[in-house]
Protein backbone atom coordinates (compact mmCIF):
# COMPACT_ATOMS: atom_id res chain seq x y z
CA UNK A 1 0.00 0.00 0.00
CA UNK A 2 1.23 3.46 -0.75
CA UNK A 3 1.91 5.72 2.11
CA UNK A 4 1.27 9.42 1.69
CA UNK A 5 3.29 11.65 4.02
CA UNK A 6 2.01 15.40 4.41
CA UNK A 7 4.21 18.36 5.31
CA UNK A 8 4.16 20.17 7.66
CA UNK A 9 1.40 19.01 9.91
CA UNK A 10 0.56 22.08 10.70
CA UNK A 11 1.13 25.99 8.86
CA UNK A 12 0.50 28.95 10.92
CA UNK A 13 -0.32 31.75 8.34
CA UNK A 14 -1.85 34.90 7.72
CA UNK A 15 -4.19 36.18 5.60
CA UNK A 16 -2.78 37.10 1.91
CA UNK A 17 0.53 34.85 2.63
CA UNK A 18 1.11 32.22 0.55
CA UNK A 19 0.74 28.42 1.66
CA UNK A 20 3.17 25.57 0.48
CA UNK A 21 2.15 21.94 1.57
CA UNK A 22 3.85 18.80 0.20
CA UNK A 23 2.85 15.65 -0.30
CA UNK A 24 5.18 12.67 -0.92
CA UNK A 25 4.57 9.04 -1.64
CA UNK A 26 6.09 6.28 -0.72
CA UNK A 27 6.27 4.48 -4.39
CA UNK A 28 6.02 6.75 -7.42
CA UNK A 29 2.56 7.47 -9.04
CA UNK A 30 0.77 8.53 -11.83
CA UNK A 31 0.31 12.35 -11.73
CA UNK A 32 -3.20 11.36 -12.94
CA UNK A 33 -4.27 9.97 -9.95
CA UNK A 34 -3.27 12.49 -7.47
CA UNK A 35 -5.73 14.69 -6.01
CA UNK A 36 -6.14 17.47 -2.83
CA UNK A 37 -9.52 18.44 -0.90
CA UNK A 38 -9.97 20.95 1.52
CA UNK A 39 -11.99 20.13 4.39
CA UNK A 40 -13.26 22.35 7.00
CA UNK A 41 -15.02 21.66 10.69
CA UNK A 42 -18.05 20.00 10.39
CA UNK A 43 -18.25 19.88 6.86
CA UNK A 44 -17.20 17.10 4.37
CA UNK A 45 -14.23 17.09 2.61
CA UNK A 46 -14.15 19.49 -1.41
CA UNK A 47 -12.29 18.45 -4.45
CA UNK A 48 -9.73 21.12 -5.40
CA UNK A 49 -7.05 19.74 -7.74
CA UNK A 50 -7.40 16.23 -9.96
CA UNK A 51 -4.77 14.97 -12.00
CA UNK A 52 -1.59 16.82 -9.83
CA UNK A 53 -2.84 20.03 -11.58
CA UNK A 54 -6.01 20.62 -12.43
CA UNK A 55 -8.31 22.80 -10.50
CA UNK A 56 -12.15 21.15 -10.19
CA UNK A 57 -15.00 22.89 -10.98
CA UNK A 58 -14.95 26.20 -9.29
CA UNK A 59 -12.06 26.30 -7.49
CA UNK A 60 -10.31 29.77 -7.55
CA UNK A 61 -7.35 30.30 -9.40
CA UNK A 62 -5.20 31.22 -6.32
CA UNK A 63 -5.31 27.04 -5.58
CA UNK A 64 -2.61 25.38 -7.35
CA UNK A 65 -1.01 21.87 -7.79
CA UNK A 66 2.20 20.51 -9.31
CA UNK A 67 4.79 18.04 -9.05
CA UNK A 68 5.15 14.05 -10.69
CA UNK A 69 6.64 10.90 -9.59
CA UNK A 70 7.08 10.76 -5.57
CA UNK A 71 6.71 14.82 -4.57
CA UNK A 72 3.57 16.52 -5.27
CA UNK A 73 2.75 20.01 -3.73
CA UNK A 74 -0.44 22.20 -2.81
CA UNK A 75 0.18 26.02 -3.12
CA UNK A 76 -2.35 28.76 -1.95
CA UNK A 77 -1.10 31.93 -3.82
CA UNK A 78 -2.91 34.43 -1.18
CA UNK A 79 -4.45 32.94 1.87
CA UNK A 80 -8.48 34.57 1.99
CA UNK A 81 -9.86 33.97 5.65
CA UNK A 82 -11.51 30.86 3.90
CA UNK A 83 -8.97 28.95 3.22
CA UNK A 84 -7.67 28.10 6.69
CA UNK A 85 -8.77 24.76 6.52
CA UNK A 86 -7.16 21.37 6.54
CA UNK A 87 -6.07 19.76 3.40
CA UNK A 88 -5.65 16.45 2.45
CA UNK A 89 -4.00 14.46 -0.87
CA UNK A 90 -4.93 11.06 -1.51
CA UNK A 91 -3.61 8.75 -4.34
CA UNK A 92 -4.84 5.81 -6.21
CA UNK A 93 -3.10 2.83 -7.61
CA UNK A 94 -3.18 -0.82 -8.25
CA UNK A 95 -6.72 -1.07 -7.24
CA UNK A 96 -6.38 0.75 -4.21
CA UNK A 97 -6.62 4.59 -2.74
CA UNK A 98 -4.77 5.97 0.11
CA UNK A 99 -4.94 9.60 2.08
CA UNK A 100 -1.96 11.62 3.36
CA UNK A 101 -2.60 11.98 7.22
CA UNK A 102 -3.28 16.27 6.62
CA UNK A 103 -2.19 19.44 6.60
CA UNK A 104 -3.58 22.06 9.25
CA UNK A 105 -3.87 25.36 7.44
CA UNK A 106 -4.46 27.64 10.70
CA UNK A 107 -4.18 31.41 11.19
CA UNK A 108 -1.08 33.27 12.61
CA UNK B 1 -27.39 18.94 -9.64
CA UNK B 2 -25.47 15.53 -8.97
CA UNK B 3 -26.28 14.73 -5.41
CA UNK B 4 -25.19 11.91 -3.47
CA UNK B 5 -27.78 11.50 -0.12
CA UNK B 6 -26.94 9.44 2.78
CA UNK B 7 -29.01 7.67 5.36
CA UNK B 8 -28.98 8.91 9.13
CA UNK B 9 -26.69 8.77 11.93
CA UNK B 10 -26.96 5.26 13.83
CA UNK B 11 -25.98 4.34 17.15
CA UNK B 12 -25.33 0.55 17.61
CA UNK B 13 -23.93 -1.77 20.24
CA UNK B 14 -21.21 -3.85 20.25
CA UNK B 15 -21.77 -7.11 17.95
CA UNK B 16 -24.81 -5.49 15.99
CA UNK B 17 -24.85 -5.27 12.30
CA UNK B 18 -25.14 -2.13 10.33
CA UNK B 19 -25.99 -1.39 6.78
CA UNK B 20 -25.76 2.21 5.44
CA UNK B 21 -26.38 3.59 2.18
CA UNK B 22 -25.40 6.51 -0.15
CA UNK B 23 -28.23 7.46 -3.21
CA UNK B 24 -27.00 8.73 -5.86
CA UNK B 25 -29.13 11.71 -7.94
CA UNK B 26 -28.37 14.51 -11.06
CA UNK B 27 -26.02 12.32 -12.78
CA UNK B 28 -26.00 8.56 -14.55
CA UNK B 29 -25.38 6.24 -11.61
CA UNK B 30 -23.85 2.99 -13.13
CA UNK B 31 -21.12 4.76 -15.31
CA UNK B 32 -19.23 6.09 -11.62
CA UNK B 33 -17.45 4.43 -9.07
CA UNK B 34 -18.74 5.32 -5.81
CA UNK B 35 -16.19 5.27 -3.30
CA UNK B 36 -16.33 4.94 1.18
CA UNK B 37 -14.25 7.05 3.17
CA UNK B 38 -14.02 6.84 6.97
CA UNK B 39 -13.30 9.47 9.11
CA UNK B 40 -12.59 8.67 13.20
CA UNK B 41 -13.46 11.41 15.41
CA UNK B 42 -10.80 14.00 15.53
CA UNK B 43 -8.47 12.04 13.04
CA UNK B 44 -7.72 12.21 9.22
CA UNK B 45 -9.22 10.63 6.20
CA UNK B 46 -9.00 6.96 5.37
CA UNK B 47 -9.77 5.10 1.98
CA UNK B 48 -11.93 2.23 2.29
CA UNK B 49 -12.93 1.15 -0.56
CA UNK B 50 -14.71 1.42 -4.33
CA UNK B 51 -17.47 -0.11 -5.66
CA UNK B 52 -18.77 0.35 -9.69
CA UNK B 53 -22.42 0.46 -10.31
CA UNK B 54 -22.25 -1.12 -13.52
CA UNK B 55 -20.53 -4.43 -13.04
CA UNK B 56 -20.34 -4.54 -9.17
CA UNK B 57 -16.24 -4.45 -9.31
CA UNK B 58 -15.56 -3.47 -6.04
CA UNK B 59 -11.78 -2.67 -5.03
CA UNK B 60 -10.94 -2.88 -0.90
CA UNK B 61 -7.99 -1.04 0.80
CA UNK B 62 -6.09 -3.61 3.01
CA UNK B 63 -6.79 -1.86 5.66
CA UNK B 64 -10.61 -2.57 5.76
CA UNK B 65 -10.83 -6.06 3.95
CA UNK B 66 -12.54 -8.71 5.45
CA UNK B 67 -14.03 -5.97 8.01
CA UNK B 68 -16.99 -4.52 5.67
CA UNK B 69 -18.30 -4.86 2.89
CA UNK B 70 -19.30 -2.80 0.15
CA UNK B 71 -22.46 -3.04 -2.02
CA UNK B 72 -24.58 -1.72 -4.81
CA UNK B 73 -28.12 -1.90 -6.55
CA UNK B 74 -28.39 0.22 -9.34
CA UNK B 75 -31.86 -0.33 -10.01
CA UNK B 76 -32.34 2.21 -7.13
CA UNK B 77 -29.21 4.30 -7.90
CA UNK B 78 -27.88 2.90 -4.09
CA UNK B 79 -24.71 1.89 -2.29
CA UNK B 80 -24.26 0.24 0.65
CA UNK B 81 -21.57 0.04 3.44
CA UNK B 82 -22.19 -3.13 5.46
CA UNK B 83 -20.83 -4.67 8.75
CA UNK B 84 -21.84 -7.77 10.61
CA UNK B 85 -20.33 -7.44 13.77
CA UNK B 86 -19.36 -3.41 15.11
CA UNK B 87 -16.71 -2.56 17.31
CA UNK B 88 -16.85 0.33 19.37
CA UNK B 89 -13.56 1.11 16.74
CA UNK B 90 -15.96 1.62 14.28
CA UNK B 91 -17.08 4.49 15.45
CA UNK B 92 -16.86 7.22 12.83
CA UNK B 93 -18.07 9.78 9.81
CA UNK B 94 -18.59 7.38 6.67
CA UNK B 95 -18.26 9.61 3.95
CA UNK B 96 -19.81 8.45 0.03
CA UNK B 97 -18.01 9.56 -2.66
CA UNK B 98 -18.53 9.83 -6.20
CA UNK B 99 -15.37 8.30 -7.82
CA UNK B 100 -14.27 9.72 -11.12
CA UNK B 101 -14.03 6.46 -13.93
CA UNK B 102 -10.73 7.52 -15.04
CA UNK B 103 -8.64 9.05 -12.44
CA UNK B 104 -9.86 7.39 -9.57
CA UNK B 105 -10.48 11.19 -7.44
CA UNK B 106 -13.74 11.75 -5.17
CA UNK B 107 -15.52 15.34 -6.58
CA UNK B 108 -18.94 14.50 -5.20
CA UNK B 109 -19.49 13.78 -1.64
CA UNK B 110 -22.24 12.70 0.32
CA UNK B 111 -22.95 14.55 4.23
CA UNK B 112 -21.61 11.66 5.82
CA UNK B 113 -23.08 9.14 7.92
CA UNK B 114 -22.04 9.17 12.08
CA UNK B 115 -22.25 5.89 13.28
CA UNK B 116 -21.78 5.45 17.17
CA UNK B 117 -20.76 1.80 18.45
CA UNK B 118 -21.24 2.09 22.51
CA UNK B 119 -22.26 -0.22 25.08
Amino acid sequence: EIVLTQSPGTLSLSPGERATLSCRASQRISSSYLAWYQQKPGQAPRLLIYGASSRATGIPDRFNGSGSGTDFTLTIRRLEPEDFAVYYCQQYRSASGTFGQGTKVEIK
Amino acid sequence: EVQLAQSAAEVKKPGESLKISCKGSGYTFNIYWIGWVRQMPGKGLEWMGIIYPGDSDTRYSPSFEGQVSISVDKSISTAYLQWSSLKASDTAIYYCARVDWDSYYMDVWGKGTTVTVSS
